[in-house]
């Protein structure tokens, strides 16, 4: 089965530099979320969207923006990246948003991006 | 405001034995109560999950987790541990603000030795 696809699953950049990673959900899931999770830490959870529109906002630096597009894949924008960043970027996906997830559909996590800022 | 707290940083069992991950959350209303494990340099894989009734739910691998109201606590067990189970443990509550979200605990790094 598909499962959620994120690319590019390294990249490395130098500070001050602009990072994009994209997030392709499950066929059919209209909601995506976005988690930070450097080293040694746990998940944290940086924005998600629902049907095109951000859902809920959590500890998304001013920096990073965030967008799901038409055919509901997302996209991670960070600018003027700092050492800081280097983390493990996740995506997740789910299906019928805040209701779904509430009624017990399962949350899907892709495997991640690895950003390394030097 | 919604946590979860796994007051065990790291455990080591044998292999062969039984295991228990601890799991304690604070959430105002009814949680929806998650277990993930990450292997090293991968994702997360969802173990298990509750939202309502049985409080005892089973999962993949052969894990199992039972809800206590009374304690706020979500445990994870397995009655005998395999090698192939040494990894990162996630507990996590899902939490409604606008959307929905998962917040996760520190996480409990599991060791197994022969």
């Amino acid at each position: 089965a598909a499962g959620v696809i994120q690319s590019p699953r390294h990249l490395i950049k130098e500070k001050r530099e602009t990072a994009t990673l994209k997030c392709y959900p499950i066929p059919r899931h209209d909601t995506v979320y976005w988690y930070q999770q450097g080293p040694g830490q746990d998940p944290q959870f940086l924005i998600s969207f629902y049907e095109k529109m951000q859902s809920d906002k959590g500890s998304i630096p001013d920096r990073f923006s965030a967008q799901q597009f038409s055919d509901y894949h997302s996209e991670l924008n960070m600018s003027s990246l700092e050492l800081g960043d280097s983390a493990l970027y996740f995506c997740a996906s789910s299906l019928a948003g805040p209701t779904g997830a509430i009624s017990g559909n399962t949350i899907y996590f892709g495997e991640g991006s690895w950003l390394t800022v030097v | 405001a919604q946590s979860v707290t796994q007051p065990d940083i790291h455990i080591t069992v044998s292999e062969g034995a039984s295991l228990e991950l601890r799991c304690n959350y604070s959430y105002g209303a009814t949680p929806y109560l998650f277990w993930y494990v990450q292997s090293p340099g991968q994702g997360l894989q969802l173990l298990l999950k509750y939202f309502s009734g049985d409080t005892l739910v089973q999962g993949i691998k052969g894990f199992e987790a039972e809800f206590k109201r009374s304690q706020s606590s979500f445990n994870l067990r397995k009655p005998s541990v395999h090698w192939s189970d040494a990894a990162e443990y996630f507990c996590a509550v899902g939490a409604l603000g606008g959307g929905f979200k998962t917040i996760f605990g520190a996480g409990t790094r599991l060791f197994v030795k022969a």
